[in-house]
């Protein structure tokens, strides 16, 4: 049973476009959710994150928006680089207990020029 | 920076051999995992630990052990590798305590190959 759902799995953007990729959880314990980024011939990195107590979070050209009631995350990627192509894994955990992060599944992003 | 070492970045072995993936850190992080990513399956979890000698299966244990005798080291370990243990091996860590309590720091990987 895949507890984070990560839509969709590819996806191509033209440089300058706004790159969505979207996520939906079904543990209402959860209450971490980070995006890690991955290039080619790296390990994942931590990109952006957030608490369920806001709705959206953003850092630079990247964005977070929550929803809580839907069970649903999105990171939104605006003016999009060739630079951000990469692999996008959405994420979540619990504060409590041993902090075990349960992955989507990725989405590789193209952006092209 | 935290640091986390795998030690090959490509391995190639063959069925029914058994395998050892290390995995070393250097921020004294009480927690350490281990994950495979395989193309449209993500990161799934093998085997974690949160202190020394200490560990806990993840979603896919089987046919996999760990061994954590030093803080900084974690090893995962193949008994009798099969073709299907074919995947990007990634080692990760982080602290329960601080600021960046859940943030994971993940080596570069080990790309196995099993024959």
């Amino acid at each position: 049973q895949q507890q984070v759902k990560q839509s969709p799995q590819s996806l191509i953007v033209q440089k300058g476009g706004i790159s969505i990729i979207n996520c939906a959880y079904e543990n209402t314990a959860f209450d971490y959710f980070p995006w890690y980024q991955q290039f080619p011939g790296k390990g994942p990195a931590l990109l952006i994150a957030i608490r369920p107590d806001v709705s959206e979070k953003k850092e630079g050209r990247f964005t977070i928006s929550f929803n809580k009631s839907a069970k649903q995350f999105s990171l939104h990627i605006m003016d999009s680089q060739p630079g951000d192509s990469a692999t996008y894994f959405c994420a979540a955990s619990m504060s409590k207990g041993y902090q075990k992060v349960t992955f989507g599944i990725g989405t590789k992003l193209q952006v092209i020029p | 920076d935290v640091k986390v070492t795998q030690s090959s970045r490509y391995l190639v072995k063959r069925t029914g051999e058994k395998v050892f993936l290390e995995c070393v850190q250097d921020m004294d992080h009480e927690n350490m995992f281990w994950y495979r990513q395989d193309p449209g399956l993500g990161l799934r979890l093998i085997y974690f630990s949160y202190d020394v000698k200490m560990k806990e299966k993840g979603d896919i244990p089987e046919g996999y052990s760990v061994s954590r005798e030093k803080k900084e080291r974690f090893s995962l370990i193949l008994e009798s590798a099969s073709t299907n243990q074919t995947s990007m091996y990634l080692c990760a860590s982080s602290s329960p305590s601080g600021a960046a309590n859940e943030k994971l720091f993940f080596g570069s990987g080990t790309q196995l190959s099993v024959l």
